[in-house]
């Protein structure tokens, strides 16, 4: 069975500019969630989609948006690009309502950079 | 809010010693507890779960008890190995909300 695959796996741009970074959930699983991992800052809840809603957001600000898709699979995008954005940025997946075990499967990440 | 709180570290062990890394967490209700580990250069894979008070989850030869008293989730393994050298995270979840809240992470270093 795959798990949760990311794309893509570096990413390299400069301030001002937009990132676009896909997530595709483990199969069977309808909740996506993204973490920022910073350099010292350890792992920041970012954004949950269920269903193809968004469930819940943490403390960023609105140039991090995202969607989910029909698929379940998941967009994360990030607007006027800052250096501090430069991160690992992880996609983990898991089922919703009494599947939940609670268990999250991560993806490996999406190393952005920003320059 | 939730928070977990764990020694950062950088812990540095000689082969074979006893580990400890310290976690404790601030929730309502009654979350389930669980360690990740991140390798170089991977995501983040689960190393072991508890989801009610006492219980134990081992896995590889690591264990942690959830202690409910105390809210404190400690990570232990009696003889670790230069293959154990990775960060690891505590986090909590509360059933049905969210995701996981994380400790910002132990970077564990075994020396040969």
């Amino acid at each position: 069975e795959a798990g949760v695959t990311q794309s893509p796996t570096h990413l390299i741009k400069t301030r001002g500019q937009q990132a676009t970074l896909r997530c595709s959930p483990i199969s069977g699983h309808t909740s996506v969630y993204w973490y920022q991992q910073a350099l010292g800052l350890g792992l920041q809840f970012l954004l949950w989609y269920d269903e193809g809603e968004e469930r819940n957001r943490g403390n960023f600000p609105p140039r991090f948006s995202g969607r989910q898709f029909p698929n379940y699979s998941s967009e994360l995008n990030v607007n006027a690009l800052e250096l501090e954005d430069s991160a690992l940025y992880l996609c983990a997946s898991s089922p919703f309502g009494g599947a939940d075990t609670g268990e999250l499967f991560f993806g490996e990440g999406s190393r952005l950079t920003v320059l | 809010g939730d928070s977990v709180t764990q020694m950062e570290g950088p812990v540095t062990l000689s082969e074979e010693a006893f580990l400890t890394i310290n976690c404790t967490y601030t929730a309502t209700g009654y979350p389930s507890l669980f360690w990740y580990v991140q390798y170089p250069g991977e995501g983040l894979q689960l190393l072991l779960k508890a989801t009610k008070a006492d219980d134990k989850g081992s896995n590889k030869g690591f264990e942690a008890t959830y202690r409910k008293e105390t809210t404190s989730f400690h990570l232990e393994k009696g003889s670790v190995q230069v293959s154990d050298s990775a960060v690891y995270f505590c986090a909590l979840r509360r059933g049905g909300a969210d995701g996981l809240t994380f400790g910002k992470g132990t970077h564990l270093i075994i020396q040969p």
